[in-house]
């Protein structure tokens, strides 16, 4: 089986950086993936890692380490529509290749 | 425009009855899925179907069903005999291959009273 932790929520101030932590376990691992949702909305897709080390797509930042089981995303220069859940996701051969959603972060930006 | 329709939003079913929740696609992609949502909980992959005339059960597949007669359409249905069928649900799809790329509906909003 897998398992997927992340912390249930998570508060930072606007303009800040704040660093939402995923560890995980599983077999035949073939990526990671983090997803946004809004309250009551559908997740958009953010990032994917499959290899070790960091990817950064403007505000967002997101590293993976195979070795230690380890990712986050990392958010700069928050803003107030950032106050969402963040879901992190792992792929795994050995689950044909579907992805199995951790519980979600709740992140409050506050002003 | 591309994208994949839910609906209702919100959908109410008195208990014992059997409800289906429609998906629908126009984004030509092979692969959907189901989801469930429970309040401040991750997504659970309930059904998915990778090929028209196609679908492998998820991790909690009891008391659902599901059909893929065409590639746009992807129904679920919620039997009576789904213990808590209330929740969140969302439906999905991606491009052959690529899971990670998947393109969530709007959901609908199922409660069982």
């Amino acid at each position: 089986g897998q398992n997927i932790d992340q912390p249930t929520e998570m508060t930072a101030t606007e303009g800040a950086i704040v660093q939402i932590n995923c560890t995980y376990q599983t077999s035949g691992f073939n990526g990671l993936f983090w997803y946004q949702q809004h309250a009551g909305e559908a997740p958009t897709f953010l990032s994917y890692n499959v290899l070790d080390g960091l990817e950064e797509k403007g505000r967002f930042s997101s590293f993976l380490s195979r070795s230690k089981g380890y990712s986050y995303l990392l958010l700069k220069e928050l803003q107030m529509k950032d106050s969402a859940s963040y879901l992190c996701a792992v792929r795994s051969y050995n689950a044909g290749n579907m992805l199995t959603f951790g519980g979600g972060t709740r992140l409050m930006v506050k002003p | 425009d591309g994208g994949i329709t839910q609906s209702p939003k919100y959908l109410f079913r008195k208990e014992g009855q059997n409800v289906t929740l429609s998906c629908e696609q126009n984004l030509n992609h092979d692969a959907m899925y189901w989801y469930r949502q429970d309040p401040g909980q991750g997504l659970r992959l309930i059904y998915y179907s990778q090929i028209v005339n196609d679908f492998q059960k998820g991790d909690i597949a009891e008391g659902y069903s599901v059909s893929r007669e065409k590639k746009e359409s992807f129904p679920l249905t919620v039997t009576s005999a789904q213990k808590n069928p209330t929740a969140f649900y969302l439906c999905a799809s991606s491009p052959s291959g690529r899971t990670y790329e998947q393109y969530f509906g709007p959901g609908t909003r199922l409660t069982v009273t």
